[in-house]
């Protein structure tokens, strides 16, 4: 089946810097990529839609400085967690829309200390 | 009142036993019903993928869909332990690739050998 693969699996790092995700669709070509935060016994929340090619658009209360997104080819797309701060801390999931429905990548365990 | 509502669990059965998992809805403009499985610290994976109303069956896996009632049901008969995970149920408008997923807090199962 289709697949996207997600880098890094997990990563610590300090408080106020920056983290890049990186989410590549390895068989098709995405041309949406969204963006999930998934907190402890919480639902997936989206974050933001990236289109590649234009701007991302951002869910209400996301600060769209702070989550950089590209999406510069129909296989990339990156989130960056800018100037990290503890509370920044969750699991963050891509998935994009593939023949065999919403495909995610294998998510991103950020822990910001 | 939240879109999609479902119980977090934790629900625990036997081996064998036939598992129901339930979501409703309000948002009488979702078409399409998604059943995904999350391992621990892992993506969700796509089980079942509905659209409107009716059944329908993979396997041990049935996945049901009452619109009139916004109530979306996922059966799995003969669990096995391997089973164990969170089960998210997740629903959109429509199927293109921009169209914005929804989804439930998931409910963790728990299959005892």
């Amino acid at each position: 089946g289709a697949v996207v693969s997600q880098h890094p699996s997990w990563v610590i790092c300090k408080s106020g810097t920056s983290v890049k995700i990186e989410c590549r669709s390895l068989d098709f070509q995405a041309t949406t990529m969204f963006w999930y935060r998934q907190f402890p016994k919480q639902s997936l929340m989206l974050m933001a839609t990236s289109n590649e090619g234009s701007k991302a658009t951002y869910e209400q209360g996301v600060e769209k400085d702070k989550f950089l997104i590209n999406h510069a080819s129909l296989t990339l797309s990156t989130l960056t967690v800018t100037s990290a701060h503890p509370e920044d801390s969750s699991f963050y999931i891509c998935s994009a829309r593939s023949r065999d429905g919403y495909t995610f990548g294998s998510g991103t365990r950020l822990t910001v200390v | 009142q939240k879109e999609v509502e479902q119980d977090p669990g934790p629900l625990s059965v036997p081996e064998g036993a036939i598992v129901s998992l339930n979501c409703t809805y309000s948002n009488s403009a979702f078409q399409y019903f998604m059943w995904y499985r999350q391992y621990s610290r892992k993506g969700p994976e796509l089980l079942m993928y509905t659209y409107s109303s009716g059944n329908k069956e993979d396997g041990r896996f049935t996945a049901q869909v009452d619109k009139s009632s916004k109530y979306i049901s996922l059966f799995i008969r003969d669990s096995q332990p391997s089973d164990s995970a969170t089960y998210l149920c997740a629903m959109s408008a429509g199927s293109g690739g921009y169209q914005k997923v929804t989804f439930g807090i998931g409910t963790k199962l728990q299959v005892i050998p």
